[in-house]
C-alpha cells in the first residue's frame, strides 16, 4: 500500500524560510515529486528527487532520504505569491512506475 | 507550448444528471491521466491511457463513470448518473511517454452536484 503524510497547514512570514516535510511508506518507490497548487488552479511541477540528497532550484530546494522515507521542500525568501498548497507525491516502481500517490497537501499561508 | 486544456472549468448539475469533461493533452504526449481531487485531498488516479488504450482503469467506478480517447489525443470523461458524492475537481494530466517522470496537469473541472 501507499501512505503519504504531510502537515495540513503552515504559516510563515514574508522573507523567511519554511520547510515542508513529507514522509512516505510505499510498496514500491522510485522517486518523490513536489507540486505547487494555487487555489482553483492546476498542480504545477516543482521538483523531482530520485537519489538521496538536496536538489536546489532557485528559491526552492528539495531533499530526499530513501532510507528514512522522508523528504522536505525548502522555500527561501518567501513571497506572498508562495501562498499555495504543496503536494508531495511518491512515484511507483516497476509496473507502477507511472503511478503517483499524492499526499493531502500542505496549505502554506505567507503573511506580511 | 500550450499546456493541458480542459473544459468546462466549472459545472453545476443536479443529481442523477449526466455530465462530461473534455481534455486536450500537451501535443505529443502519449500518456493521459484522469484524476479526481476532493476538497483538502491530493489527486487520486481514475484512469490512465497510453495512446488510445486504457491501460489502468482499476480505480474508475465503472457503474457510472466511463472514459474514451478514441484517436489517442483528446479524451472525455463521463459520469452518468451523477451523485452528490461526485462533487470534486476532475484533473487531466499528460506525460510524454510511458513511465515518463513528470506529469503535467490541466486546470481541472470543478463539478458541483446538487
Amino acid at each position: 500500500g501507499q501512505n503519504i503524510d504531510q502537515p495540513t497547514e503552515m504559516t510563515a512570514t514574508e522573507g523567511a524560510i519554511v520547510q515542508i516535510n513529507c514522509t512516505y511508506q510505499t510498496s514500491g518507490f522510485n522517486g518523490l515529486f513536489w507540486y505547487q497548487q494555487h487555489a482553483g488552479e492546476a498542480p504545477t511541477f516543482l521538483s523531482y528527487n530520485v537519489l538521496d540528497g538536496l536538489e536546489e532550484k532557485g528559491r526552492f530546494s528539495s531533499f530526499l532520504s530513501r532510507s528514512k522515507g522522508y523528504s522536505y521542500l525548502l522555500l527561501k525568501e518567501l513571497q506572498m505569491k508562495d501562498s499555495a498548497s504543496y503536494l508531495c507525491a511518491a512515484k511507483g516502481s516497476g509496473a507502477g512506475s507511472y503511478q503517483l500517490t499524492f499526499g493531502k497537501g500542505t496549505k502554506l499561508s505567507v503573511i506580511p | 507550448e500550450a499546456g493541458v486544456v480542459q473544459s468546462p472549468r466549472y459545472k453545476i448539475i443536479e443529481k442523477k444528471q449526466p455530465v462530461a469533461f473534455w481534455c486536450n493533452p500537451i501535443s505529443g504526449h502519449n500518456t493521459l491521466y484522469w484524476y479526481r481531487q476532493n476538497l483538502g485531498q491530493g489527486p487520486e488516479l481514475l484512469i490512465r491511457y497510453e495512446n488510445e488504450e486504457a491501460v489502468d482503469d482499476s480505480q474508475l467506478p465503472k457503474d457510472r463513470f466511463s472514459a474514451e480517447r478514441l484517436k489517442g489525443v483528446d479524451s472525455t470523461l463521463k459520469i452518468q448518473p451523477a451523485e452528490l458524492g461526485d462533487s470534486a475537481v476532475y484533473l487531466c494530466a499528460s506525460s510524454p511517454r510511458q513511465g515518463s517522470d513528470t506529469q503535467y496537469f490541466g486546470p481541472g473541472t470543478r463539478l458541483t452536484v446538487l
